[in-house]
């Protein structure tokens, strides 16, 4: 069955650090694959999405994610983060179907 | 405001009674989604619409949930009987018409909390 990991539960960084987040997915076909982020007590929003083509996606805010089909990965990166980064930060599948496959989300807490 | 609304935001009921939860997604949108989601967790497929037609419908959607979009428009779920497992997040989501999946927008959701 299709699958989204997200390893990383919860991460706390200071600001101006660098930022990774592990997705992992499981899927032998192609995919889709997207970075949404939830703010607290906001909806969740569209960071950045792969269809196909250059498999890294630049996004909104300075994010930034690389496909690396080899490794079944997505991984979400920011060079320098800010407080405002603090959010819980969800990668997505699409795997052939109308739905989307979610992982079980990362909460980013930024120390001032 | 063009996106996705979703009413009422929180709900609070008693455990046994009916709720009834409502999705307008954006005008142009034929596509319509519902979504759980739970604490510590990502959101769950629930169901999916094109225009009126239901054409997907996960598990998770027991006998006690039905959804409807009676004219291609506005969509609402019901949950008959609400158990305290049916507190969670209620997420509606829409996408244009499209020939491939191009990702969609959510609402801000319904906050169910069964007592």
């Amino acid at each position: 069955a299709q699958s989204v990991s997200q390893h990383n539960h919860h991460v706390i960084l200071s600001e101006a650090a660098s930022l990774e987040l592990g997705c992992n997915y499981s899927y032998g076909g192609t995919v889709n694959l997207f970075w949404y982020v939830q703010y607290p007590g906001q909806h969740l929003q569209l960071l950045l999405k792969y269809f196909s083509g250059d498999p890294l996606v630049k996004g909104i805010k300075g994010f930034e994610a690389e496909f690396i089909k080899s490794k079944f990965s997505f991984n979400l990166r920011k060079p320098s983060v800010q407080w405002s980064d603090t959010a819980e930060y969800f990668c997505a599948g699409h795997f052939g179907n109308e739905k989307l496959t979610f992982g079980t989300g990362t909460r980013l807490t930024i120390i001032p | 405001d063009t996106g996705v609304s979703q009413d009422p935001r929180h709900k609070i009921t008693k455990r046994g009674q009916n709720v009834t939860f409502r999705c307008d997604p954006i005008s142009e949108h034929n596509r319509l989604y519902w979504y759980r989601q739970t604490l510590g967790q990502g959101p769950e497929f629930l169901t999916y619409f094109q225009n009126e037609a239901q054409l997907e419908k996960s598990r998770l959607l027991s006998d006690r949930f039905s959804a409807e979009r009676p004219k291609g428009s506005f969509s609402t779920l019901e949950i008959q009987r609400t158990e305290q497992g049916d507190s969670a997040m209620y997420l509606c989501a829409s996408s244009p018409p499209s020939t491939g999946f191009y990702g969609y927008t959510f609402g801000s959701g319904t906050r169910l909390t069964v007592v």
